[in-house]
């Protein structure tokens, strides 16, 4: 059971917008910045969004990241087929002194 | 070339105990935090532990607590852990990742190794 609920999957056709949400508790999300990373199959994580909404050099416009309260999303507009990849949300937790992660949502280009 | 590069890992039984490393190049290595991030087979990613740019802050996850012990030798710009009493459910790909800064903390990751596999049966 993690932290910060993400939905177990995601779905959307090429060209397509698709969003990503991140819940969370007044202990993380309510209080730190939210980070995104994409993991493509078999290989490490990378960093996608920073600080709620910022973008690493290198990254694509189409990502983008916002958050209010206690909830973050993704977006991801112009859906590419290199864009199927498993997504994490990840912030600093006040209370566990611990930096906790979503549990995953699984990007399918149909 | 900025890297970071995980070894150590093996195949070991319940119980025992095992010290994985990660060595960075081509970044000031003791500007930075350093964590530690693993993800057991087929399943999501589990922050394990991270260190300030001395050693002097350290947090742990609960699962690894009083288990597992961070360490950094900033002449050798290397980062370790200490896994003691390892259990099955330790196993999983071990990932180094940095942070952006050198003593405050979130869950931002900017650079990340490939990872070691740790596998603990007996």
């Amino acid at each position: 059971q993690s932290v910060l609920t993400q939905p177990p999957s995601a779905s959307g056709t090429p060209g397509q917008r698709v969003t990503i949400s991140c819940s969370g508790s007044s202990s993380n999300i309510g209080s730190n910045t939210v980070n995104w990373y994409q993991q493509l199959p078999g290989t490490a994580p990378k960093l996608l969004i920073y600080s709620n909404n910022q973008r690493p050099s290198g990254v694509p416009d189409r990502f983008s990241g916002s958050k209010s309260g206690t909830s973050a999303s993704l977006a991801i507009s112009g859906l590419q087929s290199e864009d199927e990849a498993d997504y994490y949300c990840a912030a600093w937790d006040d209370s566990l002194n611990a930096v906790v992660f979503g549990g995953g949502t699984k990007l399918t280009v149909l | 070339e900025v890297q970071l590069v995980e070894s150590g890992g093996v195949v070991v039984q319940p119980g025992g105990s095992l010290r994985l490393s990660c060595a960075a190049s081509g970044f000031t290595f003791d500007d930075y935090t350093m964590h530690w991030v693993r993800q057991a087979p087929g399943k999501g990613l589990e922050w394990v532990s991270l260190i300030s740019w001395d050693g002097g802050s350290t947090y742990y996850a609960d699962s690894v607590k009083g288990r597992f012990t961070i360490s950094r030798d900033n002449s050798k710009n290397s980062l370790y852990l200490q896994m003691n009493s390892l259990r099955t459910e330790d196993t999983a790909l071990y990932y180094c990742a940095k942070g952006p800064y050198s003593s405050s903390w979130d869950g931002e990751f900017d650079l990340w190794g490939r990872g070691t596999l740790v596998t603990v049966s007996s």
